[in-house]
């Protein structure tokens, strides 16, 4: 199976502040690379597709970026309702496989 | 597209459960329907999906054997069922679906499944 690495596992951050998060594939998944929002008692909410196709409806100030297995997603401006946890998932290979999920606090 | 899953469940260890997926506004037998889980403080768990372009259900390595994820295109309604349960199986379930298998953007609002 495909390892999803990601880095930090939680950070703090305050509003208004650029956020990165990595994640790594353990063998080059090309851009088969999705990024998941989860807020508590929520269900996931899908950010971006394929490495860096923004979903219909969510923020420009969410971007993603990378290729082969190393890959960011980027929150130019941290919003309020940002604070999350967020995961990436390669759909490269069978099985599907998620990151651990960065944790975003305040 | 809507997903919408049936209500929570209590089991006792070693039973099964079995939660279902009504899709409406799209055709069943057109949508890739995957199953994901989260245990209390854990992460995201990919379970298994059946993709309808090639007929084939994929189960993920670790719920080989126990689980069962099956489609009634006559009521648009997937069914994932979970056997052998233990405490650890203790989780939310969402199905998910969207792009195929490559993205899933269209999420149930999960289903508690508390094994006690």
């Amino acid at each position: 199976d495909i390892q999803m690495t990601q880095s930090p596992s939680s950070l703090s951050a305050s509003v208004g502040d650029r956020v990165t998060i990595t994640c790594r594939a353990s063998q080059s998944i090309s851009t088969y690379l999705n990024w998941y929002q989860l807020k508590p008692g929520r269900a996931p909410k899908l950010l971006i597709y394929v490495a860096s196709t923004l979903q219909s409806g969510v923020p420009s100030r969410f971007s993603g970026g990378g290729s082969g297995t190393h890959f960011t997603l980027t929150i130019s401006s941290l919003q309020p309702e940002d604070f999350a946890t967020y995961y990436c998932q390669q759909s490269h290979t069978m099985p599907v496989t998620f990151g651990g999920g960065t944790r975003v606090d305040i | 597209v809507q997903l919408t899953q049936s209500g929570a469940e209590v089991r006792r260890p070693g039973a099964s459960v079995k939660v279902s997926c009504k899709v409406s506004g799209y055709s069943l037998a057109e949508l890739a329907i995957h199953w994901v889980r989260q245990a209390p403080g854990k992460g995201l768990d990919w379970m298994g999906a059946f993709d309808p372009e090639d007929g084939e259900r994929i189960y993920a390595q670790k719920f080989q054997g126990r689980v069962t994820m099956t489609e009634d295109t006559s009521t648009d309604t997937a069914y994932m069922e979970l056997s052998s349960l233990g405490s650890e199986d203790t989780a939310v379930y969402f199905c998910a679906t969207g792009g195929g298998t490559i993205y899933m953007d269209v999420w149930g609002a999960g289903t508690a499944v508390i094994v006690s």
